[in-house]
């Protein structure tokens, strides 16, 4: 059973600080990852996904992939009270046709 | 506005009742999908179809029934539904499968 792991939360950041939101994952054949953020009463959007170890960065995101250790993240500079959503860490393997979901993390930025 | 649109938007039924979702998707891909959402529970991945063909059934009861007409269609048909099938219903869509999802807005389901 593969399998993809958040800590729930409330995960709660002073604005302006860093939020860091991580993610383990099951199987060690998997090949992408992506991050969507889902505010509250709406459908998930894709924020970020990488593919190679290491860090890639768009604008205030960054994603971490370590995949030795099955462990990818999320950081967040200079947090907003508008990045307050769920975080949802998505996972995908290399032999069949599914994206295996973690449950999120809400996150709660404090103005 | 992200290009897969979802009706209806909510949706109460009896546990008699026939009713049928719809997505449709305006971004040329080839690939759609019927996920369930819950509270406190991870999505779920329902159905997966790549070229109009299924590629994945993901043991999914047979009171629910999917069905694609095209690669810009997707209906999820829906029969002798139970309470605990109350859910939101996400379809997204992917230029192939798999591949980056797109999500509609989701069919709120309420079983009565």
């Amino acid at each position: 059973q593969k399998e993809v792991e958040q800590n729930s939360g409330p995960l709660s950041v002073p604005e302006g600080a860093i939020a860091s939101l991580n993610c383990t994952y099951s199987d060690r054949g998997s090949q992408s990852f992506f991050w969507y953020r889902q505010y509250s009463g709406k459908s998930p959007e894709l924020i970020m996904f990488i593919y190679s170890n290491g860090d890639k960065e768009d604008g205030r995101f960054t994603a971490q992939l370590n995949k030795a250790s099955q462990y990818v993240s999320l950081l967040i500079r200079d947090s907003q009270p508008s990045d307050s959503a769920t975080y949802l860490c998505a996972v995908m393997g290399n032999r069949d046709d599914k994206i295996i979901f973690g449950k999120g993390t809400r996150l709660h930025i404090l103005p | 506005e992200t290009g897969v649109t979802q009706t209806p938007r909510h949706l109460v039924m009896g546990m008699t009742n026939k009713k049928s979702l719809k997505c449709e998707q305006h971004l040329g891909h080839n690939a759609m999908y019927w996920y369930k959402q819950s509270a406190k529970k991870p999505l779920e991945l329902m159905f997966v179809y790549n070229f109009k063909e299924q590629t994945e059934n993901n043991s999914v009861p047979s009171r629910f029934s999917p069905e694609c007409p095209n690669s810009s269609h997707l209906f999820l048909h829906l029969h002798t539904l139970q309470p605990e099938d109350s859910a939101l219903y996400l379809c997204a869509s992917s230029p192939q499968a798999p591949g980056e999802l797109f999500f509609g807005e989701g069919s709120r389901l309420t079983v009565l």
